[in-house]
């Protein structure tokens, strides 16, 4: 299957600095990118759509100026969480798919481990 | 609006037995399923997807889940349990581009 890289893998960093995850499609054209974030034990809730070239959408009560989405090219996508803080640490997981092919599924990353201290 | 219930957040079963997680939907159109694994601190890993065709749908690692159209339903199962098998399963639809995601099933093996 396709693959999507994310990194890092884990970061950890002090509260009231950014931190940046990407996004990666090593070998096809992802067209639309999602964001989720999983606390432990739950499943996965979507924080926002990115599509190349244009806005993200954001889900309802997601702050569209901590959590920063680029979409620039077909293969990355950035999330970078603005000014962290404690209550962001959180597993953040990306997903993309490329909509020009019908019945595909999302390939995820690996997801990225953020604690704030 | 589409959604997806997972009965049963937890599942126990000795090795050797059959597994089944439970998943059913509700979608206003014909769905795309997926059923997904996570191991910890990883990524979500593709087990099987029904998108059209044979209801009975065959995936990795021996799972296997059919979808009825009647029961609104899309069970995952396997008929013998392997201690590798232990991880967090999420049952998912797609209906245009977004995906909606189950609250998840976490397997247990015991051997």
């Amino acid at each position: 299957g396709a693959v999507v890289s994310q990194h890092p893998s884990w970061v950890i960093c002090k509260s009231g600095t950014s931190v940046k995850i990407e996004c990666r499609s090593l070998d096809f054209q992802a067209t639309t990118m999602f964001w989720y974030r999983q606390f432990p034990k739950q499943s996965l809730m979507l924080m926002a759509t990115s599509n190349e070239g244009s806005k993200a959408t954001y889900e309802q009560g997601v702050e569209k100026d901590k959590f920063l989405i680029n979409h620039a090219s077909l293969t990355l996508s950035t999330l970078t969480v603005t000014s962290a803080h404690p209550e962001d640490s959180s597993f953040y997981i990306c997903s993309a798919r490329d909509i020009q092919v019908e019945n595909t599924e999302a390939f995820f990353g690996q997801g990225t481990r953020l604690t704030v201290v | 609006a589409q959604s997806v219930t997972q009965l049963g957040s937890h599942v126990s079963v000795s090795e050797g037995a059959l597994v089944l997680l439970r998943c059913n939907y509700s979608s206003s159109v014909p769905p795309y399923l997926f059923w997904y694994v996570q191991y910890p601190n990883q990524g979500l890993q593709l087990l099987l997807k029904y998108t059209t065709g044979a209801t009975l749908v065959k995936g990795i690692n021996g799972f296997e889940a059919e979808f009825k159209k009647s029961e609104t339903s899309f069970h995952l199962t396997k008929p013998s349990a392997h201690m590798s098998d232990a991880a967090e399963y999420f049952c998912a639809v797609r209906t245009g581009n977004q995906f909606y995601f189950g609250t998840g099933t976490s397997l247990t093996v015991i051997p």
